[in-house]
């Protein structure tokens, strides 16, 4: 059983368009996360997601915009997409709380290739 | 903000013995983790510390000062499929979410 799933792996388009990438986890946590690593692996933070709210938004730029329906998912939706936008996108899940180890399970990744 | 340091590139041979070191600077720590990512893989958790010590997980060992904002990852009896990138990130007091430093290459060789 998968714990932390993504759709689509690989993802590739043109500039200026408009794309999602999708999240889901079985694990019944309450928190979710999205992060950005670069052509350089650097893992940055993006978004994360308790019960539904957004509990910390990284410096990004307002054409990315997470979504949640239930606790189970976090989307991503991408506006207006930029070459720099290029990256691997992981989705994570963790138990909610800031203390003690509550671990993040990551998703397997989506690769986004902007022409 | 935090700042976290780790060396880009490390390389040992198999069955030899290998620490890499993290340093960081935050205000309000609360925790530090240790992830190892396979090329082309998502990260996966090795181990957590938020007190002084050394934790032993078998072949894995994390160790923490705190005072010192230094840990390191030991890994004994190295196998060819350790090699990876190993991510050192820091949580801080108050947030569930991690900082990660850049990560460390590491390249076992027979």
């Amino acid at each position: 059983d998968t714990a932390v799933s993504q759709t689509p792996k690989y993802l590739v388009t043109q500039m200026g368009n408009d794309k999602s990438i999708k999240c889901e986890q079985n694990l019944g946590h309450d928190t979710m996360y999205w992060y950005k690593q670069d052509s350089k692996k650097f893992l940055k933070i993006m978004f994360s997601y308790n019960n539904k709210e957004l509990i910390i938004n990284e410096t990004v730029p307002n054409r990315f915009s997470p979504k949640s329906p239930d606790k189970a998912h976090l989307n991503l939706h991408i506006n207006s997409l930029e070459l720099g936008d290029s990256a691997v996108y992981f989705c994570a899940s963790s138990r909610s709380g800031t203390s003690g180890n509550n671990e993040q399970f990551f998703g397997p990744g989506t690769r986004l290739t902007v022409l | 903000g935090q700042n976290i340091d780790q060396p880009t590139e490390m390389t040992a041979t198999e069955g030899a013995i290998v620490q890499i070191n993290c340093t960081y600077q935050t205000s309000g720590f609360n925790g530090l983790f240790w992830y190892q990512q396979h090329a082309g893989e998502a990260p996966t958790f090795l181990s957590y510390n938020v007190l002084d010590g050394l934790e032993e997980k078998g072949r894995f060992s994390s160790f923490l000062s705190r005072s010192k904002g230094y840990s390191y990852l030991l890994l004994k009896e190295l196998q060819m499929k350790d090699s990876a990138s190993y991510l050192c990130a820091v949580r801080k007091s108050g947030y569930s979410t991690l900082t990660f430093g850049k990560g460390t290459m590491l390249l076992v060789s027979p």
